[in-house]
């Protein structure tokens, strides 16, 4: 079973590039997340989506945007990369109230 | 405002050496507390799910357990490969996600 799948898995930009990172689930959950994690600090929610067509901001919103495209997929976009979204990011997803399942990480750094 | 707090932040044990790792918590109306163990470079890896003060979960060495305002994870005769880091996270009544803790970074040598 793959679970919760993201790409890429690392990824270098300069200061103003924009990219998107990819988050695909095959568990037919409902509710979808994206989580950075810094050291010391913890993993933090930046958006998550409760159903499909749903999107809302969690923790750390400023600079990112979200699609959530269908059940299956839920994308994490930095319009212009900045220092300080360098960090590991997780896609995580959930059915109801239950335990997360999370992604293998996509490692970025924002030179 | 709701919070997750773990201690200590690192533990190191010798091989066989039991211990507990502690996660205190403030949130009105808990809907579950969760414990997760992640390895370098991987995602956060469930362990368990534990909903209300009483209640004991057990996997292999691990046992965790919930208070009202607590929850420990009592690691017993631990092995190397119990290396990682612990985190706990909460889920409450408003919550949308799981608010996680720093964590608990363990070693074990053998």
């Amino acid at each position: 079973n793959a679970g919760v799948t993201q790409t890429p898995k690392f990824q270098v930009l300069k200061t103003g590039q924009s990219m998107t990172l990819q988050c695909a689930q095959d568990m037919n959950h409902n509710s979808m997340y994206w989580y950075r994690q810094d050291p010391g600090m913890g993993l933090r929610l930046i958006y998550y989506s409760a159903s499909e067509g749903t999107t809302d901001k969690g923790e750390v919103p400023n600079g990112y945007n979200v699609s959530r495209l269908n059940k299956r997929e839920f994308s994490l976009r930095l319009e212009s990369a900045a220092p300080s979204q360098t960090s590991v990011y997780f896609c995580a997803s959930r059915r109801l109230a239950r335990e997360l399942f999370f992604g293998e990480g996509s490692r970025l750094t924002v030179l | 405002e709701d919070q997750v707090t773990q201690s200590p932040e690192a533990l190191r044990l010798q091989e066989g050496e039991s211990s507990s790792l502690n996660c205190s918590y403030t949130v009105s109306g808990l809907r579950g507390l969760f414990w997760y163990r992640q390895d370098p470079g991987k995602g956060p890896e469930f362990l368990f799910t534990l909903y209300s003060a009483g209640e004991e979960k057990e996997k292999e060495r691990l046992k965790a357990t919930l208070t009202k305002k607590e929850s420990f994870l009592h690691i017993t005769a631990p092995k190397p490969e119990d290396s990682a880091t612990y985190l706990c996270a909460v889920l409450g009544p408003r919550q949308g996600n799981l608010i996680f803790g720093k964590g608990t970074k363990l070693s074990v040598k053998p």
